[in-house]
């Protein structure tokens, strides 16, 4: 049962562009929802992340969108540039106890700008 | 540099052939997880470590042991490779308190034919 479903799975935005990908999310108990970028040969790297109490946050020209009641959260990245080429993979985790071990990832987004 | 190490980067082996991949991390973090990445299917929990002595099964152990007898080390072992087992692993590790935020190895490229 795949609990993080992650959208698109490839994405091609024009440099300047909004990138913007989806993911939901089903296991109630989640309340930590990460945003991991990889580049190719390297590990994933987190990017940002969010806790439920906020529907936003911002970093640079990166920004987490949060909808609580729709079991949903996006990655928007403003202003897109080549460098921003990678694969990003959403992801979300219990935030304490037991289930803050487990990270469960959505399958990923691979992201192309082109100049 | 903190960071986390996996040796070796990539790996050709034959099926049934006892392999480990060794993971060790310089942060003193508690937390440390193996994850398996395949085409189409994200990243997978593996196996996870609270602590020194004390792991636990992920999303998808079957054919995986892990051992934890020292807080930097986490190796992973393949008893008897399969074709299956082909893929990319990723050691990380994380600090207790900390939501979320692992640190990840540069990952393992394993082939077994």
């Amino acid at each position: 049962q795949q609990q993080v479903k992650q959208s698109p799975q490839s994405l091609i935005v024009q440099k300047g562009g909004i990138s913007i990908i989806n993911c939901a999310y089903e296991n109630t108990a989640f309340d930590y929802f990460p945003w991991y970028q990889q580049f190719p040969g390297k590990g994933p790297a987190l990017l940002i992340a969010i806790r439920p109490d906020v529907s936003e946050k911002k970093e640079g020209r990166f920004t987490i969108s949060f909808n609580k009641s729709a079991k949903q959260f996006s990655l928007h990245i403003m202003d897109s540039q080549p460098g921003d080429s990678a694969t990003y993979f959403c992801a979300a985790s219990v935030g304490s106890g037991a289930g803050s071990y487990q990270l469960t990832f959505g399958k990923g987004t691979k992201l192309s700008v082109i100049p | 540099e903190a960071q986390v190490t996996q040796n070796p980067r990539y790996l050709i082996t034959v099926t049934g052939k006892k392999l480990t991949v060794t993971c060790s991390q310089n942060m003193n973090h508690e937390y440390m997880s193996w994850y398996r990445q395949d085409p189409g299917l994200g990243l997978r929990q593996i196996y996870y470590s609270m602590n020194v002595e004390v792991t636990d099964k992920g999303d998808v152990p079957e054919g995986y042991k892990v051992s934890r007898k020292e807080k930097r080390n986490f190796p992973l072992i393949l008893e008897s490779p399969s074709p299956n087992q082909t893929s990319l692993y990723f050691c990380a590790s994380r600090r207790q308190g900390t939501l979320g935020g692992y640190t990840f190895g540069s990952g393992t490229r394993l082939t077994v034919v």
